[in-house]
This record gives C-alpha cells, structure tokens and sequence, in this order.
C-alpha cells in the first residue's frame, strides 16, 4: 500500500525559499508513476503545483514556473519542492500525491500547513 | 487554462436523499477526461471517480459518475452519514490541470 508523507518547515519568511519533501512509502519511486505536489490555501480550493517523473523529467504548472523547482531522490525514495520568492499568497497546506499517468491523483499525503509570515 | 465551474455551491440534503453535483468545463475536455475527490476537513482529498465514471479501488457503488466534453455530474445514489463532505472535479486533459472551487454537501 502506497502512502506519502509531506514534511519540512511549517514557517517561512516573506521573499525566501519554501522547502518541502515528500518521503514515498509501499512503492519505490525508481519502478516508475509520475509523483506531483498540490496546494490548498486555507479556505479554498486546489491548485496543481507541478508533477515529477523518476527520470527527473518535470511538468510544472506555467503559474509557478519561474519560481518552482521539483526534483527526485529515488536512493531516498523522496521528491522534493522548492518554491522561491514566497508571498502570503503562498500560504496554504501543501499536499503531494502519486499521480499515475499524469492524470488524476491518487493517493494523496495527509498535506502540511506552510504559512509565510515575517 | 480550463475553468471548471461546480454546481450548487452547497447542496443541504437529508441522509438516505439522493445528491446530483455539476461540473461544467470551459471548453470541451478530450475524451472523458475528468476525476470526482471527496475532501473532509483536516483531510486530503480521496479520488472518488478517474475516467468521469470509473469508480476508484473501494469506492462504494453509490457514487456514480458521468458525462463528456463539457458536462459532468456525480451521483451519490443514497446519502450515508459519512458522505457529508466537499466534493471537488479535476480535469486532465488539458495542461495545467485544473480544479473545481468545489460543492459542500452539508446535512439538512
């Protein structure tokens, strides 16, 4: 059974990097599947981060493109989230998921609250 | 970007009542292009329906899915106490992928 766990920093200044992982456990991220992050500020609805292939291959939403780097660590069975020049606009919880064709997501992690704040 | 617009923001029905939820797409999706998540609070979401009408693995067949090109509707057939929650469309046939604002089924 596969499962996914978010993890990182749950507090991030204004103008800095938010960094997250996602810790793959059930499946090794090498045998395949494309693995993606979503967001969700409190309140609202969700937003599709960007997806990452164990190639290293990325698919990034253009919204976030400039600022978004998505990569994979298979030896750690991790992929990982960096979104540069954050504002309050980029508080919200932060989920990652398997996403097996580049189509729907499924399963998701349990997701982690990142608020931007000074 | 295609917009998907869900409908009725909240639906207030009655357990045991049936739930029709709309979600219509911008511009026609390719093919039947189209997911249904369930999202409780302090949850993630849960697929519910890929494909606008396969049901995910466990899914029990009160929910239904349908339609294509730009029309969507899911269907919970028999509203049990624990489908009370918000329900959220996702389409994949056109990048970005994109989400609904969501319909909360809210207990009457």
């Amino acid at each position: 059974q596969v499962q996914l766990h978010e993890s990182g920093p749950g507090l991030v200044r204004p103008s800095e990097t938010l960094s997250l992982t996602c810790t793959v456990s059930g499946y090794s991220i090498s045998s395949g599947y494309y693995w993606a992050w979503i967001r969700q500020p409190p309140g609202k609805g969700l937003e599709w981060i960007g997806t990452v292939l164990q190639s290293g291959t990325t698919y990034n939403n253009p919204s976030l493109k400039s600022r978004l780097t998505i990569s994979v660590d298979t030896s750690k069975n991790q992929f990982s989230l960096k979104l540069r020049s954050v504002t309050a606009a980029d508080t919200a919880v932060y989920f990652c998921a398997r996403d097996p064709t580049l189509s729907w997501f499924d399963p998701w992690g349990q997701g982690t609250l990142v608020t931007v704040s000074s | 970007e295609v917009v998907l617009t869900q409908s009725p923001g909240t639906l207030s029905l009655s357990p045991g009542e049936r739930a029709t939820l709309s979600c219509r797409a911008s511009q026609s999706l390719d093919s039947t292009y189209l997911a249904w998540y369930q999202q409780k609070p302090g949850q993630a979401p849960r697929l519910l329906i890929y494909g606008a009408s396969s049901r995910a693995t466990g899914i029990p067949d009160r929910f239904s899915g349908s339609g294509s090109g730009t029309d969507f509707t899911l269907t919970i057939s028999r509203l049990e106490p624990e489908d009370f929650a918000v329900y959220y469309c996702q389409q994949y046939g056109s990048s970005p992928r994109t989400f609904g604002q969501g319909t909360k089924v809210e207990i009457k």
